[in-house]
């Protein structure tokens, strides 16, 4: 079974401060990837960021950062200074059949 | 290149009605995939096709079917539409290899089910 966990619910940020959303994974396959996707007030899912199971190597790409830990099992997402265009609903997902978490409203108040 | 797109975006049916949501691909991808998101549920899986002429059932399978046509085109349909599938459905498809085991999405469909 996979299962996505997600717990904060909705987080409010002011503008230019750092924000953190946390992910928690339960998988009994050996490989598998990781994703991060940005859902906006429009409606649309859109692809952020891919991790494979392989590559415990976290990166930063522009304002947005990763932390994988395989041994926690969690695949942690960080926003650095945000903006009002950040505000949007984050999830996290697991695999080929994407199990998603629940989500995280993220709200940015300028 | 569109990528994934659907239709219609918006549709209300009647309890009973029935309907097909469509939904292509220019991607080349072999694997496409259903999904529904109610709120607070993240997204739900409800069909997938690993390549044309399979389908598997998801998470929610129940009260639909699919079909896929070809590589390009897998349909969605409600054979007797009931408010519980009150939602937005997704569509998306896979790429592999050099893109990595990416899964990109099109626009959703909003339904209502009066």
């Amino acid at each position: 079974a996979q299962k996505v966990t997600q717990a904060q619910t909705e987080i409010s940020v002011v503008e230019k401060e750092d924000v953190t959303l946390d992910c928690v994974y339960e998988t009994r396959d050996t490989t598998y990837y990781l994703f991060w996707y940005k859902q906006p007030p429009s409606g649309e899912l859109v692809f952020l960021i891919r991790r494979n199971s392989f590559d415990e190597q976290n990166e930063i790409s522009g304002r947005y950062s990763w932390n994988f830990q395989k041994s926690t099992s969690s695949f942690n997402f960080t926003i650095t200074a945000s903006q009002v265009v950040d505000s949007a609903v984050y999830f996290c997902a697991l695999n080929n059949r994407l199990a998603f978490g629940k989500g995280n409203q993220v709200v940015v108040i300028p | 290149n569109a990528g994934v797109t659907q239709t219609p975006k918006f549709q209300v049916l009647k309890t009973g009605q029935s309907m097909t949501l469509q939904c292509a691909q220019d991607m080349n991808h072999n694997s496409m995939y259903w999904y529904r998101q109610d709120p607070g549920m993240g997204l739900r899986l409800i069909y997938y096709s690993a390549s044309e002429g399979t389908t598997d059932k998801g998470e929610v399978p129940n009260g639909y079917n699919v079909s896929r046509l070809n590589k390009r085109e897998f349909s969605l349909r409600l054979e007797s539409a009931a408010p519980s599938q009150t939602s937005v459905y997704f569509c998306a498809s896979r790429a592999q290899g050099a893109m990595g085991d990416t899964q990109y999405f099109g626009p959703g469909t909003r339904l209502t089910v009066l």
